[in-house]
């Protein structure tokens, strides 16, 4: 079985803060997406990698960057932490060349 | 501009009735179209693909429709069960590099028994 998990599933940070947010996934799979939920708008895709160090931005990249240093593990980052950030932030992965993806449990983060 | 839009923000039926959830999108051309489950607190879990040359797909008590022309997808539970009670996300795959979704805000499915 997939398994992807996610370092925290609640977090409290205050403005301005930095916040790291770790996804691992155990299944060798090439690409890893970093999405937002949020009610009445669905996922947005944030940023997404389809290898080691490399990084493509979605749709709503803006106030966020993100990390990939090992095929396993990619991490968001939010630099200066705003209350518009507060939201469900979930991880995904995929097979090279699959088309299903694989949610870890999610993250919420409350900015305050 | 692109837009996805699933029919009803919830849905109630009754158990042992078909469930039938709609997908519509405007301005994408998908190569293949995905739905999720998803449980209050979770993250969604795939269910089914279909791609855009099929019309239907069955897996148990699920089938799923594509019409290229509509630009329409139909997701159906058949003998619906309480435990089918979840929120239902229809996602687009337009074949690029990572295959990235493009998702529906989903409908909350409630199967009274």
């Amino acid at each position: 079985d997939v398994k992807v998990t996610q370092s925290s599933r609640y977090l409290v940070k205050r403005t301005g803060e930095k916040v790291f947010l770790e996804c691992v996934q155990d299944m060798d799979h090439e690409n890893m997406f970093w999405y937002r939920q949020d009610p009445g708008l669905g996922l947005r895709l944030i940023y997404f990698s389809y290898d080691v160090k490399m990084k493509e931005k979605g749709d709503i990249p803006e106030g966020y960057s993100v990390s990939r240093e090992k095929k396993e593990r990619f991490s968001l980052i939010l630099e200066s932490a705003s209350t518009n950030q507060t939201s469900m932030y979930l991880c995904a992965s995929s097979l090279r060349g699959s088309h299903e993806q694989y949610f870890g449990p999610g993250t919420r983060l409350t900015v305050t | 501009s692109q837009k996805i839009e699933q029919n009803s923000e919830a849905l109630n039926i009754q158990e042992g009735k078909t469930a039938t959830l709609t997908c519509n999108y405007t301005n994408y051309s998908p190569a293949y179209l995905q739905w999720y489950r998803q449980d209050p607190g979770r993250g969604p879990v795939f269910l089914l693909l279909i791609r855009e040359n099929e019309k239907e797909k069955r897996k148990e008590r699920l089938k799923v429709t594509f019409d290229t022309t509509l630009k329409q997808s139909l997701f159906h539970i058949t003998a619906s069960q309480p435990a089918d009670s979840a929120t239902y996300l229809c996602a687009l795959d337009v074949k690029t590099g990572a295959n990235n979704l493009f998702f529906g805000t989903g409908t909350r499915l409630t199967v009274i028994p």
